[in-house]
């Protein structure tokens, strides 16, 4: 069965600090994976996924298939960066469901 | 575009009352989805729809019953509130798997639901 592992409930760092939320799932075949971001008070809202390979807000993400995982980085961390962080796996046709992790709660110390 | 809304924002149930959550999508998105949020769970998806009527069970179903009679709604039906279904209820949609797009998920605001 496909699951996605967030090992940290809580991450502290400071402002302008180096970040990295990690992600680690496990899934047979070739998954597609996403992380969310959920602001205070806010929705979900789809912060990016692997095969955009884009930076969104200065975030990137690197899928790794070898170790399996796919961790969240940014370079310098900014206090708006405080909130929820879901990374979620997509298994693909036929099962059009995504499998979310715990969650990470990041908080910028400023 | 209002996106994805959901009614109502907050509610308090005693245990034993029902009680219907509507979510509502103006996108005509193919997928809807009902998920509960709680601390240190993370989402867990109840049910979703991949059509106008069609339902399926997530991973959490018990206790909860879905009805899609129109493209654009998704309702989530309580039928015996327990506090165990105290949480955070939040609704997304998906766009046809046909589109480049097909795998994001656009979440509602949510509902957060107290039983007592």
């Amino acid at each position: 069965a496909q699951r996605v592992t967030q090992p940290e409930k809580l991450l502290s760092v400071f402002k302008g600090a180096p970040v990295e939320l990690k992600c680690n799932y496990s899934y047979s075949g070739s998954p597609e994976l996403f992380w969310y971001v959920q602001y205070s008070r806010q929705r979900l809202q789809l912060l990016l996924r692997h095969i955009s390979r884009e930076s969104i807000k200065g975030f990137t993400a690197d899928l790794n298939k070898g170790e399996t995982s796919f961790h969240l980085k940014k370079p310098f961390a900014q206090e708006e960066d405080s909130a929820m962080y879901y990374c979620a796996l997509f298994r693909g046709f036929g099962n059009e469901k995504l499998t979310f992790g715990t969650g990470t709660r990041l908080t910028i110390i400023p | 575009n209002a996106g994805v809304t959901q009614t109502p924002k907050f509610r308090v149930l005693k245990t034993g009352q029902s009680m219907t959550l509507l979510c509502a999508q103006d996108m005509n998105h193919e997928y809807m989805y009902w998920y509960r949020q709680d601390p240190g769970m993370g989402l867990r998806l109840i049910h979703y729809s991949v059509g106008e009527g069609t339902t399926a069970k997530g991973e959490v179903p018990d206790g909860y019953n879905v009805s899609r009679l129109k493209k654009q709604n998704f309702l989530l039906g309580l039928e015996s509130a327990a506090p165990s279904q105290t949480s955070v209820y939040f609704c997304a949609s998906t766009p046809s798997p046909r589109t480049r797009i097909r795998n994001e998920q656009y979440f509602g605001p949510g509902t957060r639901l107290t039983v007592t």
